[in-house]
């Protein structure tokens, strides 16, 4: 069936680095992509959007890359802190339908001080 | 701040007792859903609504139900509750159809 999955289960990297956390969906007719980040005890939180009509989209100092091509998604955070350790979902749907989110399995980011 | 306030963070709960886990949204958000996420399985449909007194089932709703009275309050039921129901609950809004969700900090709920 659809799926939305992630490369990587776990990341570890070292603070200041840069951190990639990768993301492959199979609905081609997703329209809107979203990451959210959970830390330890909380629920996800809202990080950053992007809709298919766009490859890019940054916020601060995270970056949002869609290649519909490949049907790839992926979240840079730039200058990685130790506050960045969390687990990071990505999500995707069709924005105008009904039609559930589909979520990712997760990625644990662990920032080495 | 908008918020999603789930009444519990932790809940133990005896089998076969009847259980609510409340939620209540501050931000006027017509769409609420209950999620539950477990090591390996990630986040997991329960229910959902899309208006008061609507609700419609997720990928799981056996053994769960929802009540929708008011627009603000979305409440999860477990009408028996069973050992494999012992979960993290995540209750979360949305102000339009198909656009990111506001979280609430989840209730972790132990059936023994």
């Amino acid at each position: 069936g659809e799926s939305v999955g992630l490369h990587l289960p776990t990341l570890s990297v070292q603070e200041g680095d840069n951190s990639i956390i990768n993301c492959a969906y199979s609905n081609s007719a997703s329209d809107y992509f979203i990451w959210y980040k959970q830390e330890s005890g909380k629920g996800p939180q809202f990080i950053i959007d992007i809709r298919s009509n766009m490859d890019k989209r940054q916020g601060q100092r995270v970056t949002v890359l869609l290649n519909k091509t490949v049907k790839h998604l992926s979240l840079q955070i730039a200058a990685t802190q130790p506050g960045d350790s969390a687990v990071y979902f990505c999500a995707e749907n069709k924005e105008t339908s009904y039609d559930k989110v589909i979520f990712g399995p997760g990625t644990s980011l662990s920032v080495i001080p | 701040d908008v918020k999603v306030t789930q009444s519990s963070r932790y809940l133990v709960k005896r089998t076969g007792e009847k259980v609510f886990l409340e939620c209540v949204q501050d931000m006027d958000h017509e769409n609420m859903f209950w999620y539950r996420q477990d090591p390996g399985l990630g986040l997991r449909l329960i229910y959902f609504s899309y208006d008061v007194k609507m609700k419609e089932k997720g990928d799981i709703p056996e053994g769960y139900s929802v009540s929708r009275e008011k627009k603000e309050r979305f409440s999860l039921i477990l009408e028996s509750a069973s050992t494999n129901q012992t979960s993290m609950y995540l209750c979360a809004s949305s102000s339009l159809v198909g656009r990111g969700y506001t979280f609430g900090s989840g209730t972790r709920l132990t059936v023994v």
